[in-house]
C-alpha cells in the first residue's frame, strides 16, 4: 500500500511561511491534493493538483510537487490558518490514500 | 448553495449493523463519484469507500472490505454506506465528499458533508 508522511506539527510566526511537506515514493508522479481541517469542522481542499486553488482559497496558499515530496506552502501566515492541513493521492494499489495530518500552529 | 448532509451516525454495540446517508443539493449528483471517509477521534482522515456515478463502480478500503456496502439512489440524489459487523475501531465520524471535477480517479474531494458520528462500543 502507498505511504504518505507528514510531519506532525508544524510552528510559524505571524506574516512568516508556512511550510509542511508530504513524502511518498514518487510522489512527483502523482497529483497531490490538500486539505485544510480546523477543529470541529469538515476539511476543505486548499490545494489540488498540487498546485492549484479553488475558488475562495486566497493567494497565500500554494503548493508544489517534485521528485519524494509535495510541499504546501502558506505565505504571510495569519492566526486564522491554524488547522490541521493532510496531503492526498489516488494510488492504484491504495485508492484514496491521506497522510497522517500536520498541526499547524501559529505563535 | 451545493451541499451534503450526512444522517444516521449513533452509538451501536459491536457485531452491530448501521446504515449512513449523505443527501445532496446544488450539483448534479449522478454526474460525480461519491466517496465516505472517516475520523477516528483525534486522529487523522481515512478513506472508506467510493462509488461512481451511476454506482456502477464501488471501492472499499482493506478495513472495510466484506462489512461495508456503498450504493447511491441518483433519483434521491442520496449516498448510502450499510456498515455490519461493526467494530471498536469502526468509531470515527463519517463524511461524505463529492469529487466533482473532470472525473479523473486523480480528481480531489472539493465537497465534504458535515459529518455524522459513529460509536461502537459495548
Amino acid at each position: 500500500s502507498y505511504v504518505l508522511t507528514q510531519p506532525p506539527s508544524v510552528s510559524v510566526a505571524p506574516g512568516k511561511t508556512a511550510r509542511i511537506t508530504c513524502g511518498g515514493n514518487n510522489i512527483g508522479s502523482k497529483s497531490v491534493h490538500w486539505y485544510q481541517q480546523k477543529p470541529g469542522q469538515a476539511p476543505v481542499l486548499v490545494i489540488y493538483y498540487d498546485s492549484d486553488r479553488p475558488s475562495g482559497i486566497p493567494e497565500r496558499f500554494s503548493g508544489s510537487n517534485s521528485g519524494n515530496t509535495a510541499t504546501l506552502t502558506i505565505s504571510r501566515v495569519e492566526a486564522g490558518d491554524e488547522a490541521d492541513y493532510y496531503c492526498q493521492v489516488w494510488d492504484s494499489s491504495s485508492n484514496r490514500v491521506f497522510g497522517g495530518g500536520t498541526k499547524l500552529t501559529v505563535l | 448553495e451545493v451541499r451534503l448532509v450526512e444522517s444516521g451516525g449513533g452509538f451501536v454495540q459491536p457485531g452491530g449493523s448501521l446504515r449512513l446517508s449523505c443527501a445532496a443539493s446544488g450539483f448534479t449528483f449522478s454526474s460525480y463519484a461519491m466517496s465516505w471517509v472517516r475520523q477516528a477521534p483525534g486522529k487523522g482522515l481515512e478513506w472508506v469507500s467510493g462509488i461512481s456515478g451511476s454506482g456502477g463502480s464501488t471501492y472499499y478500503a482493506d478495513s472495510v472490505k466484506g462489512r461495508f456496502t456503498i450504493s447511491r439512489d441518483n433519483s434521491k440524489n442520496t449516498l448510502y454506506v450499510q456498515m455490519n459487523t461493526l467494530r471498536a475501531e469502526d468509531t470515527a465520524v463519517y463524511y461524505c465528499a463529492a469529487i466533482t471535477g473532470s472525473g479523473s480517479l486523480n480528481d480531489a474531494f472539493d465537497i465534504w458533508g458535515q459529518g455524522t458520528m459513529v460509536t461502537v462500543s459495548s
